[in-house]
């Protein structure tokens, strides 16, 4: 069964420190990771896709990395800013049969000033 | 360019009744799907639509269904609704499916509350 893990659940940092996020997934097999952003109450809005040639992935402040061995991927956000709480969703999707991506359960990062 | 758009942003129901949630896709996006995401639990899959069709659908029971219009916009239908439908159900819209790698891009959702 395809599975997407994230940890941790949540996550209270202070403005301007860095943080890492991470998903351990179970698809097979493997064809994309994305990283999608979510306010609350609002659709996610993709961050980074990387396919399974790809290690790291940069927009921004934001970095990913894939470990496709190991079926890791991280992401890291840095010098953090309020507006950055939200919650993080780790999306692997399968290259066999219909592409339906799975979707971990999200990280809820709070970030305080 | 429009986004994907979601209607009404917000619903109430009363149990037993029947929703139904409208989404307009991307210009140029033949793939529509649809999640529902209950308070504090990740996006669940509900179904996916292409090219008028319905490809596939994820572990909810017959009463919720939908449909894809000759224009690619799509409808979600909950019907006798219980009180654990209350939900944000997000529409998300791609363009080429059969290669995995295209972006879907989300909607702002639509929240139902069942009471």
């Amino acid at each position: 069964k395809n599975q997407v893990e994230q940890s941790p659940q949540s996550l209270i940092i202070l403005e301007g420190k860095n943080c890492t996020l991470q998903c351990n997934y179970t698809v097979s097999p493997f064809s994309n990771l994305r990283w999608y952003k979510q306010d609350t109450g609002r659709g996610p809005v993709s961050l980074t896709i990387m396919t399974f040639s790809e290690n790291t992935k940069s927009n921004g402040r934001y970095t990913a990395t894939l470990d496709a061995d190991t079926k890791q991927s991280s992401l890291h956000i840095t010098a953090s800013q309020l507006s950055d709480s939200a919650s993080y969703i780790c999306v692997v999707t399968s290259s066999g049969g219909s592409y339906i991506p799975t979707f971990g359960r999200g990280t809820s990062l709070i970030v305080h000033p | 360019e429009a986004g994907v758009t979601q209607s009404p942003t917000h619903l109430i129901k009363t149990r037993g009744q029947q929703a139904t949630l409208r989404c307009s896709p991307i210009s140029g996006h033949t793939s529509v799907y649809w999640y529902q995401q209950a308070l504090g639990l990740g996006l669940q899959f509900l179904l996916w639509y292409d090219e008028g069709e319905e490809r596939n659908r994820g572990n909810f029971p017959p009463r919720f269904s939908g449909r894809q219009f000759p224009n690619y916009s799509s409808e979600l239908n909950v019907n006798a609704l219980e009180l654990e439908d209350s939900a944000l159900y997000l529409c998300a819209s791609s363009s080429q499916h059969n290669t995995g790698n295209t972006e879907a891009f989300f909607g702002q959702g639509t929240r139902l509350t069942v009471v």
